[in-house]
């Protein structure tokens, strides 16, 4: 079965300093992974995917993911946190061709000191 | 381009009711899955629907049901409502079961006292 760890629950970065929210997962082959947002009250919003190829994804809002196989990873960051980057991240991962069927994991909340 | 519609966004149910949450997808997408979100259990999968057919399925009871209609909207219902059914309830769509990518409509949170 597949899972997904999320270490860290919750994380302060002061504005303008990087960020780094870890994931691991647990899968049989190589998954489909995802990294979502969700501001208070709101939905699930896409920032990256990864599925094959380059194992160093770009996604919106100036955040980036690396693919680690061997480590199992798929570690999010960004350069320079923004105040409105506080929310919360979830990765997900699910098998390829289908995944509308995802598992997420814990989510890390991330808040912003000015 | 409208994003994944979801009605009602708030309501409070009393033990032992049923509700009805609404979804409407993305025009053109005609997969639809649906999340439950809440503090303990975080996001879990439901159910997905495709072409009126549910395709896959969580490890929820049967208490849990959903429906997909010729126009791909989809309805869940919970039946008997317990307390531990108060929760975050997110659609997703996608263009097909195997398009990879989902994009989530904003939720209906439902309050169970």
């Amino acid at each position: 079965a597949q899972s997904v760890t999320q270490p860290d629950i919750h994380i302060t970065v002061s504005e303008g300093a990087s960020l780094e929210l870890r994931c691991n997962y647990s899968y049989g082959a190589t998954p489909y992974l995802f990294w979502y947002v969700q501001s208070p009250g709101q939905g699930l919003q896409l920032l990256l995917k990864y599925f094959s190829g380059d194992t160093l994804v770009q996604g919106i809002k100036g955040f980036e993911a690396e693919f680690k196989r061997s480590q199992s990873s798929f570690n999010l960051r960004k350069p320079s946190v923004h105040w409105s980057d506080a929310a919360e991240y979830f990765c997900a991962v699910g098998a390829p061709g289908t995944a509308s069927k995802l598992t997420f994991g814990t989510g890390t909340r991330l808040q912003v000191t000015l | 381009k409208a994003g994944v519609t979801q009605t009602p966004r708030y309501l409070i149910k009393t033990r032992g009711q049923q509700v009805t949450l609404s979804c409407s997808p993305i025009s053109g997408h005609r997969s639809v899955s649906w999340y439950q979100q809440t503090p303990g259990q975080g996001l879990q999968f439901l159910f997905e629907y495709f072409s009126e057919t549910q395709r896959n399925k969580g490890n929820f009871p049967g208490r849990f049901s959903g429906r997909q209609f010729s126009n791909s909207r989809s309805e869940m219902n919970v039946s008997t409502l317990e307390l531990g059914d108060s929760a975050l309830y997110l659609c997703a769509s996608s263009l097909s079961p195997g398009a990879n990518v989902l994009t989530f409509g904003a939720g209906s949170r439902l309050t169970v006292l």
